[in-house]
């Protein structure tokens, strides 16, 4: 059974950092790209970035570009995402989600979601 | 790039069919047969449903459709049940740097 489960997520301050992760098992984990996507509590969904299996290529929304940093560790099945210069607006549930198939831009598992809040 | 076009909300009785849109361009809907739509219930994670603009997810119901004109997208659920109520989002591929983008979900009620 594929399982995908986030920590990491708390309260900051505007302008500060934190890292998430996501331990993913059931799957093997170098095969597959892998993806976060936010949503604000009680609004819609928003893509933030993507990983390829190896690490090699990311890609990122251009709300989040040049503030976060998507990683992985394949040796310990574990996404990554590092978010600096937090502002108001990352206040969100953030998902990891696993592509299906070869296409990075549908996901067809998610994690339960880990609530990051930023505010003073 | 601006987030897909879908009604706020809509609503049908049990065994009613009923449609909801989603709008683009022709830099996401418009131009890619790249279209998911995703089902979520409170409090749990989206589940996808439909892929590439009318393909089911294996172990989805087949009153779950999708279809596609120019630049709108189209989840239609027939034979309306209970547990259909939830939100719904559609999304894109765009080809951008921003790879996909989300609709701001429909709220569906089974009256």
């Amino acid at each position: 059974e594929v399982q995908l489960l986030e920590s990491g997520g708390t309260w900051v301050e505007p302008g500060g950092s934190l890292r998430l992760s996501c331990a993913v098992s059931g799957l093997t984990f170098t095969t597959y790209a892998m993806s976060w996507v936010r949503q604000i509590p009680g609004k819609g969904l928003e893509w933030v970035s993507v990983i390829s299996g190896s690490g090699g290529s990311t890609h990122y929304a251009d709300s989040v570009k040049g503030r976060f940093t998507i990683s992985r560790d394949n040796s310990k099945n574990t996404l990554y995402l590092q978010m600096n210069s937090l502002r108001a607006e990352d206040t969100a549930v953030y998902y990891c989600a696993k592509p299906s198939g070869t296409g990075w831009y549908r996901f067809d598992y998610w994690g339960q979601g880990t609530l990051v809040t930023v505010s003073s | 790039q601006s987030a897909l076009t879908q009604p706020a909300s809509v609503s049908g009785s049990p065994g009613q069919s009923i449609t909801i849109s989603c709008t683009g361009t022709s830099g996401d809907v418009g131009g890619y047969n790249y279209v998911s739509w995703y089902q979520q219930h409170p409090g749990k994670a989206p589940k996808l449903m439909i892929f590439d603009v009318s393909n089911r997810l294996s172990g989805v119901s087949n009153r779950f459709s999708g279809s596609k004109s120019g630049n709108t997208a189209s989840l239609t659920i027939s034979g309306l049940q209970a547990e259909d109520e939830a939100d719904y989002y559609c999304s894109s591929y765009t080809g951008s740097s921003t790879l996909v983008v989300f609709g701001g979900g429909t709220k569906l009620t089974v009256l």
